[in-house]
């Protein structure tokens, strides 16, 4: 069964700070890896994706895909109080469907 | 461009009742997908739809079904309602034809059941 995992958290930052969201998955053969935020109470709207090993920056944020070790991560850079919401992640392999972690809740402190 | 149209955005039921959602995608995407989110089970696949065509299903009981039209808008149904279906049900589209597609999510139908 495919798993996608992530610590529930919540993960406290103080604003200003880098805030760290990690992701393991357990089916190597995914090739597509996807970061979303999700406010309480709303749907979860996307951050960024990410397909081939290394970097990838997007205004504040950066995604980190390890595919040899199974690992996807993201960071927020001067984290502000408005980036607290629950963190997804989502991978997919070609034709199947998207699979998400349980979230992390992300604080962020003023 | 318009985003993922669900409708109705709250609805009311009683067990054994049954109930049918509705999801436009983006124009121009023709995969949608179904999820239900509770608050102890986070966001869990139902269903996906590609061309009017089921491509994959989750782990659920046969009352929830679900079908897509020919303009790629889908509708999910649920039969003889039961109280742990009341849950925040998810619909999001993806243009479909790849896996680097990102999906983009409605704004949901939360559904309670009474």
């Amino acid at each position: 069964q495919k798993e996608v995992e992530q610590n529930s958290g919540p993960l406290s930052v103080p604003e200003g700070a880098i805030a760290s969201l990690n992701c393991t998955y357990s089916d190597r053969g995914s090739q597509s890896f996807f970061w979303y935020r999700q406010y309480s109470g709303k749907s979860p709207e996307l951050i960024m994706f990410i397909y081939s090993n290394g970097d990838k920056e997007d205004g504040r944020f950066t995604a980190q895909l390890n595919k040899a070790s199974q690992y996807v991560s993201l960071l927020i850079r001067d984290s502000q109080p408005s980036d607290s919401a629950t963190y997804l992640c989502a991978v997919r392999v070609y034709g199947q469907n998207f699979v998400f972690g349980p979230g992390t809740r992300l604080s962020v402190l003023p | 461009k318009a985003g993922v149209t669900q409708t109705p955005r709250y609805l009311i039921k009683t067990r054994g009742q049954q109930v049918t959602l509705s999801c436009s995608p983006i124009s121009g995407h023709r995969s949608v997908s179904w999820y239900q989110q509770t608050p102890g089970q986070g966001l869990q696949f139902l269903f996906e739809y590609f061309s009017e065509t089921q491509r994959n299903k989750g782990n659920f009981p046969g009352r929830f079904s679900g079908r897509q039209f020919s303009n790629s808008r889908s509708e999910m149904n649920v039969s003889t309602l039961e109280l742990g279906d009341s849950a925040l049900y998810l619909c999001a589209s993806s243009l479909g034809d790849s896996s680097q597609q990102p999906q983009h999510f409605g704004d949901g139908t939360r559904l309670s059941i009474l």
